[in-house]
This record gives structure tokens, C-alpha cells and sequence, in this order.
């Protein structure tokens, strides 16, 4: 079982909709918790951090946190075509220790 | 936030060369940075961990030997990759931690696309 499973997709809703996607680990010690964007042949964007279990929202996005289920999601609420991109999650155990990433969901918005 | 650049953004060399890849933290200082590479259509795994003015950290599996890594100030680590081969073709990703913010975030430089003939 690898450590980060997240469904890679690919992912298509019409503008507007609201995205869920999600990853789960298997690592108790995990409790740092990101999602980063990621365009075609860039390097990766934080969007959310959250520190152990909880909730976070910024705007059209929300990432949650379920440490006993060991389960985390991002929702895109009103999604647009320019959040057409690749969603990684990634996580940590230890402050300044590198992260361990899912292998990415690729969402597609039309318009 | 904060930001971390990499050059160069892409190249393209003969198997057998080596390429120099530098990471430089713009804004602030990290004593730590970390080395990615990313096949197509493939998560980020990491390669190794750079800690300034110390060698640097190597996953299992990762030669290294043939990727040197050197963290010589806070604010620059760089990868070469030796005696490149078709194989090596990937995209290189670096990041750092901003020890000035409390979260416990990694900011990424833009990549550099590797493609070796």
C-alpha cells in the first residue's frame, strides 16, 4: 500500500460545479496537510495548508481534514475553466522534513 | 508567498555531459531544500534533502554519485546531473521551507524540464 493514494483521474465538470477531490494516507504520523496546483510544465502552487485535523477555507476552496479516518479533501466551489489543472496533495510528519505527495488528479473545467 | 526560482527552465543535452541545475530561495533563507523529480503523468518523488553547508541526503535508490547536489549558502543549492542519459530525461523540481512563517509550508521553484538525447 503506498503511503498517499489519491485518484489521478481524469476529472471533467462544466463551470460552476463544485469539485470534490480527495486523497487518503496511511501514515498515522502524517499532520501537516497541503494541496498544491499544478500547471502543465510548472513547478507546483500551495493553495490550502492545514495543520492536523480540521477544517480551512480561502475563498472558493476548502480543505478538510479527518485524521481518524485518515482522509483529507479539497473542495472548489463555482469552478472555472482556469482551474483546469493537476491537484496534488501532499503531507508530512515532521516540521522541515519533505513532503510525500499523492500521484495528482488531473481536472478538466469547461466552459 | 514566498519564492524560489530555478534555472535553467529547460535543457537539452548530449548523453554523456553533465547539466547544473541551480535552486535560489529569492525572498528569504532555507537551510533546507528539497530535490524532486517528476516523470510524465507522475507524482513528485523525492531525490534528496540539501542542508546547507552539509552533505546532502539521499533517498534509496538515488545515486549519488552521479546526482551531486551542493548547498553552499542559504539562499542557492544546485543538482548536477553527471554523465547524463536518456534515462535522466524528467523534470527537476526544487522547494523550500520559509522558516519565517509558522505554517510548516513548501514553496516550489518553476521546474527544469532535463531531456537528454
Amino acid at each position: 500500500q503506498k503511503e498517499v493514494e489519491q485518484d489521478p483521474g481524469p476529472l471533467s465538470v462544466p463551470e460552476g460545479a463544485i469539485v470534490s477531490l480527495n486523497c487518503t494516507y496511511s501514515n498515522s504520523a502524517f499532520q501537516y496537510f497541503m494541496w498544491y496546483r499544478q500547471y502543465s510544465r510548472k513547478g507546483p502552487e500551495l493553495l490550502m495548508y492545514t495543520y492536523s485535523s480540521g477544517n480551512k477555507e480561502d475563498g472558493r476552496f476548502t480543505a478538510q481534514v479527518d485524521k481518524s479516518s485518515k482522509y483529507i479533501s479539497l473542495f472548489i466551489r463555482d469552478s472555472q475553466p482556469s482551474d483546469s489543472a493537476t491537484y496534488l496533495c501532499a503531507m508530512s510528519g515532521q516540521a522541515g522534513t519533505a513532503l510525500i505527495f499523492g500521484k495528482g488528479t488531473t481536472l478538466s473545467v469547461s466552459s | 508567498g514566498a519564492v524560489v526560482s530555478q534555472h535553467p527552465s529547460r535543457v537539452i543535452c548530449k548523453s554523456g555531459t553533465s547539466v547544473k541545475i541551480e535552486c535560489r530561495s529569492l525572498d528569504f533563507q532555507a537551510t533546507t531544500m528539497f530535490w524532486y523529480r517528476q516523470f510524465p503523468k507522475q507524482s513528485l518523488m523525492l531525490m534528496a534533502t540539501s542542508n546547507e553547508g552539509s552533505k546532502a541526503t539521499y533517498e534509496q535508490g538515488v545515486e549519488k554519485d552521479k546526482f551531486l547536489i551542493n548547498h553552499a549558502s542559504l539562499t542557492l543549492s544546485t543538482l548536477t546531473v553527471t554523465s547524463a542519459h536518456p534515462e535522466d530525461s524528467s523534470f527537476y523540481i526544487c522547494s523550500a521551507n520559509d522558516g519565517r512563517r509558522s505554517e510548516e509550508t513548501q514553496y516550489f521553484g518553476p521546474g527544469t524540464r532535463l531531456l537528454v538525447l
